[in-house]
């Protein structure tokens, strides 16, 4: 079955370290990429999206995510974070080819200390 | 884009009963999804509303207990049936424009005690 896979569930990092956050998917046909950033009590904010081209996005906040096709992979970066990056972060995939349906990793709790 | 008007946004309901949330969008749209959102948890797909036909449900999830309606390409019901605590959650309804990212109605909060 399809599904995506985030690797790290809880992050904690200090201000201004580099932040990499894992994304896999298992689908072989074509999708759309996305991060979704939640806020503590607040609701889903969409960080970047890959439909095709330079598998390098950037998005907002500094943030960016690579595609690695032969990977399957769309892992998020930052170089420098700051208190305010304290979220949960959600890898999504828009499954196209006849599923067309947008499937959420379980998400990764990043806690960032002054 | 797409704006999602979705209600109610919270709710508290007794165990045993139902619940109808709404979703109206300002465009129309092909695919329009239900998902839930356990607390702490991700958003889990609950199905996909299909215009004019039946609903396509994920597994674990079954039409007697989340029956979805989708008489147009601009407005969707989602109902929990015969509620229990297990049920309390956000549920949010979301819309794909092709080409485009997914935008998501404000969520309902549900409370089932």
């Amino acid at each position: 079955a399809q599904s995506v896979s985030q690797h790290n569930h809880h992050v904690i990092l200090s201000e201004a370290a580099s932040l990499e956050l894992g994304c896999n998917y298992s689908y072989g046909g074509t999708v759309n990429l996305f991060w979704y950033v939640q806020y503590p009590g607040q609701h889903l904010q969409l960080l970047l999206k890959y439909f095709s081209g330079d598998p390098l996005v950037k998005g907002i906040k500094g943030f960016e995510a690579e595609f690695i096709k032969s990977k399957f992979s769309f892992n998020l970066r930052k170089p420098s974070v700051q208190w305010s990056d304290t979220a949960e972060y959600f890898c999504a995939v828009f499954l196209s080819g006849g599923y067309n349906k947008l499937i959420f990793g379980a998400g990764t709790r990043l806690a960032v200390h002054p | 884009s797409a704006v999602i008007s979705q209600k109610p946004s919270r709710d508290i309901c007794q165990r045993g009963t139902s619940l109808t949330i709404q979703c109206q969008v300002d465009s129309q749209v092909t695919m329009m999804f239900w998902y839930r959102q356990q607390p702490g948890q991700s958003l889990t797909l609950i199905a996909t509303a299909n215009q004019g036909s039946e609903a396509t449900y994920e597994s674990g999830f079954v039409i007697d207990k989340f029956p979805i309606s989708r008489p147009n390409l601009t407005f969707s019901t989602l109902t929990v049936s015969n509620m229990s605590p297990e049920d309390s959650s956000i549920y949010l309804c979301s819309v794909v424009k092709q080409g485009s990212e997914a935008f998501f109605g404000q969520g309902t909060r549900l409370t089932v005690v």
